[in-house]
């Protein structure tokens, strides 16, 4: 069965800074796919990053980026130039690539905090 | 274009009870998958539907059940609740039941078993 694991519970950065975000996963399969996602108080889960397995390259979308080490099973999130709307739930989400069932299995979240 | 819908926004329930927790999807979306998110967890996978049918399901007793409909809207019906139901329910649509295709989320609806 595939794990997610958060280390961080809680990080705070200030407004403007780089923050990391850490996860770890565990599964057997080769293809995967990878996601960060965003829960912000007011709860609507949104998609801030995905990666596919097979890609070397890592992913980016405006300020965020990811770094993806396949053979650690590693992938964190990186937030540059960190905004107060960042401030939110993250979490990182692992799902197979094989198969008919697109599930998600989440990890238990990171609360980030953005300071001004 | 419409976003997932989902509705009550918060449901008070006691032990026993049954509830029923309605979900839209996004237009063009055919495939829904239900989550369960505890306080403090991340969600974990209910089951999906796709076209109609049951398309996969998580660690979840039989008293979870559901339904989708032929405008692929969906429902989550769960039977005898326990005090452990009590959670944040997420829905999600996507167009197909794979990686490939974002799954968008809901706003959720919050359910408090008293």
């Amino acid at each position: 069965a595939q794990t997610v694991t958060q280390s961080q519970p809680e990080m705070s950065v200030q407004e403007a800074e780089t923050v990391t975000l850490s996860c770890t996963y565990d599964t057997s399969e080769n293809n995967y796919y990878l996601f960060w996602y965003k829960q912000p108080p007011s709860r609507q889960m949104i998609l801030v990053i995905r990666q596919e397995a097979y890609k070397q390259q890592n992913a980016t979308e405006n300020r965020f980026s990811v770094n993806f080490q396949k053979a650690a099973k590693s992938f964190s999130l990186k937030i540059s130039d960190s905004q107060l709307g960042d401030t939110a739930m993250y979490f990182c989400a692992f799902m197979k690539f094989i198969g008919s069932q697109g599930n998600l299995i989440f990890g238990k979240g990171t609360k980030l905090s953005v300071k001004p | 274009e419409t976003g997932v819908t989902q509705s009550p926004t918060h449901l008070i329930k006691t032990r026993g009870q049954q509830v029923t927790l309605r979900c839209s999807s996004q237009s063009g979306h055919n495939t829904v998958s239900w989550y369960q998110q505890a306080l403090g967890q991340g969600p974990q996978f209910i089951f999906q539907y796709y076209r109609e049918e049951e398309n996969g399901r998580g660690n979840f007793p039989p008293r979870f059940s559901g339904l989708q409909f032929p405008n692929y809207s969906s429902e989550l019906n769960v039977n005898a609740l326990e005090l452990d139901d009590s959670a944040l329910y997420l829905c999600a649509s996507s167009l197909v039941p794979s990686g490939i295709n974002e799954q968008f989320f809901g706003p959720g609806t919050r359910l408090t078993v008293l």
